[in-house]
């Protein structure tokens, strides 16, 4: 299983530029997650999906979207980037909904916006 | 929503000596609580987790323990060793409806010294 899979690993835009980071995973997993980690601050939840076709806002959405038509893909829309929109992006993946199984993290996109 | 408190922010200690890292939560509805360390430019990977019907968990070297009433919960180190420098995130995962938004902690740099 190749686990939880991101691309790219780097990316540079420029403000008003839009772009979407892709996420696959390969265990059938239920519950996909986006995260954004900047210095100080911890992982802060972007959206989330418990499935096909349903997705909801987590704690930080505004100039994000995102949509799950399969259970496998969970890409993540910037509409029009902005410089607070530099960080680094997880996706995750976890068994349970719920929450209360290990979250599986792709290894990442460091993305900067000038 | 759920806000995780992470102490302290930074934590160097002599290799072999323990470590302790702190967390506190504020949704007493939360029930998992999983720790998460980072190596340098890698993903988060879970470490260990507890339960809320647990009040502590070892494995090997590290173990956490949770007081629900206080609603705290720590990792321990012991005989730390250079290998455990990281950054290591604690987490909680407040239920909304049925899908949970796994909060986490702000992280927690831990320096392992020779």
């Amino acid at each position: 299983n190749a686990g939880v899979t991101q691309t790219p690993k780097f990316q540079v835009l420029k403000t008003g530029q839009s772009m979407t980071l892709q996420c696959a995973q390969d265990m059938n997993h239920e519950y996909m997650s986006w995260y954004r980690q900047d210095p100080g601050m911890g992982l802060r939840l972007i959206h989330y999906s418990v499935g096909a076709g349903i997705t909801d806002q987590g704690e930080v959405p505004n100039g994000y979207n995102v949509s799950r038509s399969t259970t496998e893909d969970f890409p993540l829309r910037l509409l029009s980037a902005a410089p607070s929109q530099t960080s680094v992006y997880f996706c995750a993946s976890s068994y349970s909904r719920q929450g209360d199984t290990e979250a599986f993290f792709g290894q990442g996109t460091r993305l900067t916006v000038v | 929503g759920e806000n995780v408190e992470q102490h302290p922010s930074t934590l160097s200690v002599q290799e072999g000596d323990s470590a302790v890292i702190k967390c506190t939560y504020s949704d007493s509805a939360s029930n998992y609580f999983p720790w998460y360390k980072q190596e340098l430019g890698k993903r988060p990977q879970l470490i260990i987790d507890i339960r809320s019907n647990v009040g502590e968990k070892k494995d090997q070297r590290i173990a956490v323990t949770l007081n629900k009433t206080a609603k705290h919960f720590s990792l321990h180190i012991t005989e730390t060793q250079p290998e455990d420098s990281a950054v290591y995130f604690c987490a909680a995962n407040p239920l909304t409806g049925t899908a949970s938004k796994l909060t986490f902690g702000t992280g927690t740099r831990l320096q392992v010294t020779l």
